[in-house]
């Protein structure tokens, strides 16, 4: 079964530099990633996918991950935040039979 | 397209009530899922449907929770009798293929 690591639980940034979330899974073939973002008192919002392809995926709100299979790993960038960034990040993996796992989420801070 | 639809948004009853959860997918969607988050265990699948047909539920902590899938647009999730420990957010997602996942904005359930 398909597994997912978040290994930060919180990160603080100022507003106007890079981010970083780091997110690595554990399954046999390839599978697919997903990172989800989730603001305070709403839903999951998908912010980008990979299945196959380009190693290098954009997504909404500016960000950007990338699937390295070598490190199993599918970090998640962003250059410049903005203070409406601030919310928890998940990070998920799916192996083609319609469920997700999820990793425990990181919160991310936005300091002015 | 209106999103995944969730009904009530908020809902809260004493202990020993019979509470029902509602949602309504993305059309053209074939499968379905229920999760509950908490700040303890954070996001846990409790049931997926395929094709209106339950195919896994073994999240479902109790039997005291039951979900129905009676067509394509509509599921419940039923908690009866419900505890102060089912206190939670409920979210209801669907996918159309490749586990592409879109959540609801989730009923915040308080059970006194």
């Amino acid at each position: 079964a398909q597994s997912v690591t978040q290994p930060d639980i919180h990160i603080t940034v100022s507003e106007g530099a890079s981010l970083e979330l780091r997110c690595n899974y554990s399954y046999g073939a390839t599978p697919y990633l997903f990172w989800y973002v989730q603001s305070p008192g709403q839903g999951l919002q998908l912010l980008l996918k990979y299945f196959s392809g380009d190693t290098l995926v954009q997504g909404i709100k500016g960000f950007e991950a990338e699937f390295k299979r070598s490190q199993s790993s599918f970090n998640l960038r962003k250059p410049s935040v903005h203070w409406s960034d601030a919310a928890e990040y998940f990070c998920a993996v799916g192996a083609g039979d319609y469920k997700l796992s999820f990793g425990a989420g990181t919160t991310v801070t936005v300091r002015a | 397209d209106a999103g995944v639809i969730q009904s009530p948004r908020h809902e809260v009853t004493e202990m020993g009530q019979e509470v029902t959860l509602r949602c309504k997918p993305i059309s053209g969607h074939n499968s379905l899922f229920w999760y509950r988050q908490t700040m303890m265990r954070g996001l846990e699948l409790l049931i997926y449907f395929n094709n209106n047909v339950p195919i896994d539920d073994s999240g479902m902590p109790e039997d005291r929770f039951s979900a129905k899938m009676p067509n394509a647009s509509f599921s419940t999730l039923k908690i009866q009798p419900s505890e102060p420990r089912d206190s939670a957010v409920y979210f209801c997602a669907s996918a159309g293929d490749r586990n592409e996942q879109f959540f609801g904005p989730g009923t915040r359930l308080t059970v006194l």
